[in-house]
């Protein structure tokens, strides 16, 4: 199994672009998630699914759409990029049920924005 | 508001002192409670989970975190530190029955040889 992967590792991008980074697991699990990881704030929840087709938003879902059309992919848009999205962008993923939740993540990007 | 909260920033430590990294979470409800690890330059790894039975759990790596319901924490423990540890640790919560996984601001751990 090749886990929870990222495309791109790295990516710059200039105030006003868009962008999809993309996040995929083998793993066949129900729940995935994305996290943004800012010095001294830690990581924040900005979207999470629980299924295809099943979204909702996290602590910060502003300025950032996702969808879940297959279990396996999980892409996080930036519509207008502006340089407060500046992070590295963590995706995760799950199984759901009583006795897990625990969270496989991805190795990140690294988003720059000027 | 449900919170999580790691109120060490930042925590230096010579090879082989003990280590406690504080962890509390503002909620009275069931909760799951996770440590996670992100050494330099990777990704995060989870450490130990406790979701209900003995509140001492231990985690790989000797890392060990006692949860106490009245006092909403669950602090993550090491006897003896090595240099290997050098990395920021992260708590995480999940509230009740819901999905997301809200994590603290994390704790940057130096050790010295």
């Amino acid at each position: 199994n090749a886990g929870v992967t990222q495309t791109p590792k790295f990516q710059v991008l200039k105030t006003g672009q868009s962008m999809t980074l993309q996040c995929a697991q083998d793993m066949n699990h129900e729940y995935m998630s994305w996290y943004r990881q800012d010095p001294g704030m830690g990581l924040r929840l900005i979207h999470y699914s629980v299924g295809a087709g099943i979204t909702d938003q996290g602590e910060v879902p502003n300025g950032y759409n996702v969808s879940r059309s297959t279990t396996e992919d999980f892409p996080l848009r930036l519509l207008s990029a502006a340089p407060s999205q500046t992070s590295v962008y963590f995706c995760a993923s799950s199984i759901t049920g009583t006795s897990s939740y625990e969270q496989y993540f991805g190795p990140g990007t690294r988003l720059t924005v000027t | 508001a449900q919170s999580v909260s790691q109120h060490n920033h930042h925590v230096i430590l010579s090879e082989a002192a003990s280590l406690e990294l504080g962890c509390n979470y503002s909620y009275g409800g069931t909760v799951n409670l996770f440590w996670y690890v992100q050494y330099p330059g990777q990704h995060l790894q989870l450490l130990l989970k406790y979701f209900s039975g003995d509140p001492l759990v231990k985690g790989i790596k000797g890392f060990e975190a006692e949860f106490i319901k009245s006092k909403f924490s669950f602090n993550l423990r090491k006897p003896s530190v090595q240099w290997s540890d050098t990395a920021e640790y992260f708590c995480a919560v999940r509230f009740g029955n819901t999905d997301k996984l809200i994590f603290g601001t994390g704790t940057r751990l130096q050790v010295f040889p």
